[in-house]
């Protein structure tokens, strides 16, 4: 079983959307949380950390679900610019010791 | 957030040469430093952790003495690919960390191409 596991979508959503999605996670010692973008052919960048009692920013919100261990990301009022891969990223352990995990990203595609 | 530079970003060169990639952490010292490989519509694999001083410590299945790791300092960490063959291109993505950081900041990443 991989240690983070995402729907790889593609999610197609029109301009204004919703869109959400979730990311398993297999250890149950993960510490902290991550989503990240990635764009065609690009690093990723961090979009957000994942707090245990959820956290917003803008257009975007992050849940973190200990007792079923997921995360997910909810984008509102979807923008042209969100289209992008997301990145679920899990540290074990932190901070005694520092593994990132990747899942494999979910793509979302928003058309006008 | 915090500073990471990779350079070059592109290369291509030819079966059996070496190729190195420098990564830069530009406005912190990086304790550790990290290389990864990505393939198309993959997760980034992550390749060898290197801390400053120190030999790296590879994943299972990365060969060390193909992959070779330098972090000679606080804000410098070289991946030299040797012996370079078609099947190592890929995109090569480093990132960086001080100990008191949780997340991961990346390099620009380099997409290597052996011909």
């Amino acid at each position: 079983r991989k240690e983070v596991e995402q729907d790889p979508g593609p999610f197609n959503v029109p301009e204004g959307a919703t869109v959400a999605f979730n990311c398993t996670y297999s250890n149950s010692a993960s510490q902290s949380f991550f989503w990240y973008r990635q764009d065609c052919r690009k690093e990723p960048k961090l979009l957000m950390s994942v707090y245990s009692s959820g956290n917003e920013d803008g257009r975007f919100t992050a849940q973190l679900n200990r007792a079923s261990q997921y995360i997910s990301l909810l984008i509102r009022d979807s923008k042209l610019s969100d289209s992008a891969t997301y990145l679920c990223v899990v540290n074990s352990d932190f901070p005694n010791d520092y593994k990132l995990s990747f899942g494999a990203g979910t793509t979302v595609t928003v058309r006008a | 957030g915090a500073v990471v530079s990779q350079h070059p970003s592109r290369v291509i060169c030819k079966s059996g040469t070496s190729v190195k990639i420098e990564c830069r952490s530009l406005d912190f010292q990086a304790t550790t430093m990290f290389w990864y490989r990505q393939f198309p519509k993959q997760s980034l694999m992550l390749m060898a952790t290197s801390n400053e001083g120190s030999k790296a410590t590879y994943e299972q299945g990365v060969e060390k003495d193909k992959f070779l790791i330098n972090h000679a300092s606080l804000t410098l960490s070289t991946l030299t690919v040797t012996s370079a063959h078609p099947e190592d291109s890929s995109f090569y993505i480093c990132s960086a960390r001080t100990a008191k950081m949780a997340e991961a900041f990346f390099g620009q990443g380099t997409r290597l191409t052996v011909v």
